[in-house]
Formats: structure tokens, sequence, C-alpha cells
């Protein structure tokens, strides 16, 4: 059964870089059948994709976020990471990482649903 | 502003079938079969219950059904029970710069 854990600081300054890290653990992050996600939820609201990467490396993000995002992959340790900068209070969120098939093998694929998920972690900006 | 429109709500009482809708445009929905719907309990992670507009991963209740007509996806939830009570968010592939949207979300009550 693959499984999804995030870890990180539950507090960040405001302009200051918030930095996740996503454990796996039941999988290879090594597969080309799938991309590692990035998507958060703001309290009480919505979900916001932010990102995915597939394990050559290559990752692709919402244009939203205007650059701010960089998501990476650590295959040795079976994790991934998202650094987002330059935060401010907006960016206060649960940050969820998720595995997403993609569409058919290769990057550049269109991903084709986020399952499974981790559990979520809150993190808020504040000074 | 979520990039695609769901109704804030919709109820319906045990043994009722409920439909919601998802909204997009030609450059998602309408352009891509690669619609996906989840299911979130207050305080858990969101739960894929449909996938490629209509297919339903193991172990989801066939009581849950997609579809899409234009850009307008749909979920339709039959049988309902209470522990459908929840809230549902609809997701879709759009295309190679903005890969992918989800709508705003859709809260569920069972009467």
């Amino acid at each position: 059964q693959v499984q999804l854990q995030e870890s990180g600081p539950g507090l960040v300054k405001p302009s200051q870089t918030l930095s996740l890290t996503c454990t796996v653990s039941g999988a290879s992050i090594s597969s080309g059948d799938y991309y590692w996600s990035w998507i958060r939820q703001p309290p009480g609201r919505g979900l916001e994709f932010i990102g995915y990467i597939y394990y050559m490396g290559r990752a692709y993000y919402n244009p939203s976020l205007k650059s701010r995002a960089t998501i990476s992959l650590d295959p040795s340790k079976i994790q991934f990471s998202l650094d987002l900068n330059s935060v401010t209070a907006a960016d206060t969120a649960v940050y969820y990482c998720a595995r997403a098939k993609t569409y058919y093998y290769g990057s550049g694929s269109p991903g084709n649903g986020f399952d499974p998920w981790g559990q979520g972690i809150l993190v808020t900006v504040s000074s | 502003q979520s990039a695609l429109t769901q109704p804030a709500s919709v109820s319906g009482s045990p043994g009722q079938s409920i439909t919601i809708s998802c909204t997009g445009t030609s450059d998602d929905i309408g352009s891509y079969h690669l619609v996906s719907w989840y299911q979130q309990h207050p305080g858990k992670p969101p739960k894929l219950i449909i996938y490629e507009v209509y297919k339903r991963p193991s172990g989801v209740s066939n009581r849950f059904s997609g579809s899409k007509s234009g850009n307008t996806a749909s979920l339709t939830i039959s049988g309902l029970q209470a522990e459908d009570e929840a809230d549902y968010y609809c997701c879709s592939y759009a295309g190679i710069t903005t890969f992918e949207v989800f709508g705003g979300g859709t809260k569920l009550t069972v009467l």
C-alpha cells in the first residue's frame, strides 16, 4: 500500500521560504507511470494545484504561483520536496503531497487523478 | 476564484440521488477526457472517487458515477447515505501551460 507523509515547519515568516518534504513508502518514485505532486488548501477554502514532478526531474507548475515554487526529487531517500519562496499570509494553507497517475507513459503526459494523498501539513505564514 | 465552477452546496435525503455539476471551458473540461472527482471529509485529505470522467478506482462504491457534456462534468451519487456527507471537488487537466485546475468545492448535506 502506497503511503505519503508530509513534513516540515508549521510556521514560516513572511518573505521567507517555505520548505516541505514528502516521504513515500510502498512505492518507488522512479516509476515513469506517475507524477509526484503538491496541492494546497487554505483554511476553509478549496484545493489549489501547485505542481508535479516526473521521475526524470522535469517539473510542471501552476502559472499563478509566478515561479515562486520549486519541486525536486530525491529517489535515494524516496522523497520529493517543495520550496515556495517569498511567502505571504496568502500562502497559509494545508499542504498535501499526492501521487498522480500519468495518462500515458512519459514526461509531458497529462495527469490522470491524484491518489493517494498524504494527511496534509498546516503551514502558517506569520511573523 | 477557482478555474472550475461548482455549486457551493447541495442536499438530499437518504436514499435519494443528487448531481453535482462542474463547469469549465473549452481549455479544460471541453478539451480533455481527464476529469477527476474527490471526496473530502472534515479534517481528512481528499479521496479520489472518479477519474477519466467516469472511471471508479478499486474500492469506490458504484453509487458514485461521473459524466461529461461539453464544458460541464457531473458527479451523481445515488442511494444517498449519511456517510456521503462531505465536500466534493472536481479537477480537470487544462493543457501544457496550466496543467491541473480544481473546482471550488461543493458541500453535500444529507438531510
